[in-house]
């Protein structure tokens, strides 16, 4: 198992436009969490999914902001009409979910500026 | 709402000494688990130790060690015989331990430099 990816690396674009990032967690993780990390900060949560439900979202998730994980295994995050406030590194886990305290592994991020 | 506070925004050790960084959280929930968490520079976030809430004894691994003071919402990270290869952000993270709640709350970090 090569661990959590995320496509892509790097995303660069223009205010107003939409884009699309992709992770795929660890594979038989139930649960696959977002995060964003602005500069200085540390990650914030944004949403987690339990197999193919989404059970938690976070007042940081505009309307803009939609997460699908559509058959339990890889997740998608688009940001609708970006904005320079969305510039961030994004960042997502997985875990088993067996228990409260399991491990959540972490992918090398997608780091988005807006300009 | 939980919040986590990591105090120290950098902390500078030297190869073989022994650094502690601190971490103090808000909640409350009695049940929970604290978390350190080490990001290396353009690398992925790697879990370095946990904490269960309701073990008194403070987690050990290798030369990471935790001061879990749970009266005190205090949970320090020590490291020994420091590496440069230690050279890192920590985060502290919490996260509650009830149903389904799983999201991690996390503190803004401490970077970490070694020197020779």
């Amino acid at each position: 198992d090569t661990g959590v990816s995320q496509d892509p690396r790097h995303k660069i674009t223009k205010r107003g436009q939409n884009v699309t990032f992709r992770c795929d967690p660890i594979s038989e993780h139930n649960r696959l969490y977002w995060y964003r990390q602005t500069l200085g900060q540390g990650p914030e949560f944004l949403t987690y999914f339990q197999n193919e439900a989404q059970l938690e979202k976070s007042r940081l998730l505009s309307d803009r902001f939609s997460a699908e994980r559509p058959k339990g295994s890889f997740s998608t995050l688009e940001i609708q009409r970006t904005e320079q406030g969305d510039s961030a590194m994004y960042l997502c886990a997985s875990s088993v979910g067996q228990t409260g305290g399991d491990e959540q592994y972490f992918g090398p991020g997608t780091r988005l500026t807006v300009t | 709402a939980q919040t986590v506070t990591q105090s120290q925004p950098e902390m500078s050790v030297q190869e073989a000494e022994t650094v502690t960084l601190s971490c103090t959280y808000d909640t409350s929930e009695s049940d929970y688990y604290l978390f350190w968490y080490k990001q290396p520079p353009s690398r992925q976030m790697i879990l370095v130790i946990r904490q269960e809430a309701y073990k008194q004894q403070n987690a050990t691994e290798n030369r990471f060690s935790v001061n879990f003071q749970k009266a005190a919402k205090s949970f320090s990270l020590k490291i020994s015989d420091s590496q440069l290869g230690d050279a890192a952000m920590y985060f502290c993270a919490y996260r509650r331990d009830t149903g389904t709640a799983s999201k991690l709350t996390f503190g803004t970090g401490t970077r970490l430099q070694v020197t020779l």
